[in-house]
């Protein structure tokens, strides 16, 4: 099974500031990535697609990128309501894997 | 509006067995296939198990496999776990999540239910 890694496992963060979250493929997995966001108690959300696509009805200022086995999850500008847990789930192949997550938290 | 509803979940003691439901409406279920995803107690998520949207094609998660078997009535809507054997480890939140092809040749999981808790305990 191809193993996922997230750096860093949790940051600390004001609103405004840029973060960015890794997430690295033990394997080349093109660009078959999606990133999600779960906040507590609540059900995973799909954020990005294809590594780099932005589902509908998210907002713009998150973005991804990267293709074979480093990927990356940006957010330009962090939000009150962007304080959560972001994982990255390879969908390359079954079966399929999430990275164990980042939390992102209030400096 | 686009919904997915787990059932099924509670207490349990190890060895015993538990039927999970997904309950989905609003979209057209037998077009889409469909997966499980849990989620241990402060703990990340973990994919279970996936069946196509025919049935003709099930994969399951290597802790799972033996014990676990998923299917789905497309005529009820509805999608299922069977869990059997059940160890103090499969204690957990379990989702069940549809796969869309979100682009071509990319899937994703677009819609989560709320989730369902299991807990298995002597």
């Amino acid at each position: 099974a191809i193993q996922m890694t997230q750096s860093p496992s949790s940051l600390s963060a004001s609103v405004g500031d840029r973060v960015t979250i890794t997430c690295r493929a033990s394997q080349g997995i093109r660009n078959d990535l999606g990133w999600y966001q779960q906040k507590p108690g609540k059900a995973p959300k799909l954020l990005i697609y294809a590594a780099s696509s932005l589902q509908s009805g998210v907002p713009s200022r998150f973005s991804g990128s990267g293709s074979g086995t480093d990927f990356t999850l940006t957010i330009s500008s962090l939000q009150p309501e962007d304080f959560a847990t972001y994982y990255c789930l390879q969908d390359y192949n079954y079966p399929f894997t999430f990275g164990p997550g980042t939390k992102v938290d209030i400096k | 509006e686009v919904q997915l509803v787990e059932s099924g979940g509670g207490l349990v003691q190890p060895g015993g067995s538990l039927r999970l439901s997904c309950a989905a409406s609003g979209f057209t279920f037998s077009s889409y296939s469909m997966n499980w995803v849990r989620q241990a107690p402060g703990k990340g998520l973990e994919w279970v198990s996936y069946i196509s949207s025919s049935s003709s094609t099930i994969y399951y998660a290597d802790s799972v496999k033996g014990r676990f078997t998923i299917s789905r009535d497309n005529a009820k809507n509805s999608l299922y776990l069977q869990m059997n054997s059940l160890r103090d480890e499969d204690t957990a939140v379990y989702y069940c999540a549809r796969e869309a092809r979100v682009a071509a040749q990319h899937d994703a999981f677009d819609i989560w239910g709320q989730g369902t808790m299991v807990t298995v305990s002597s």
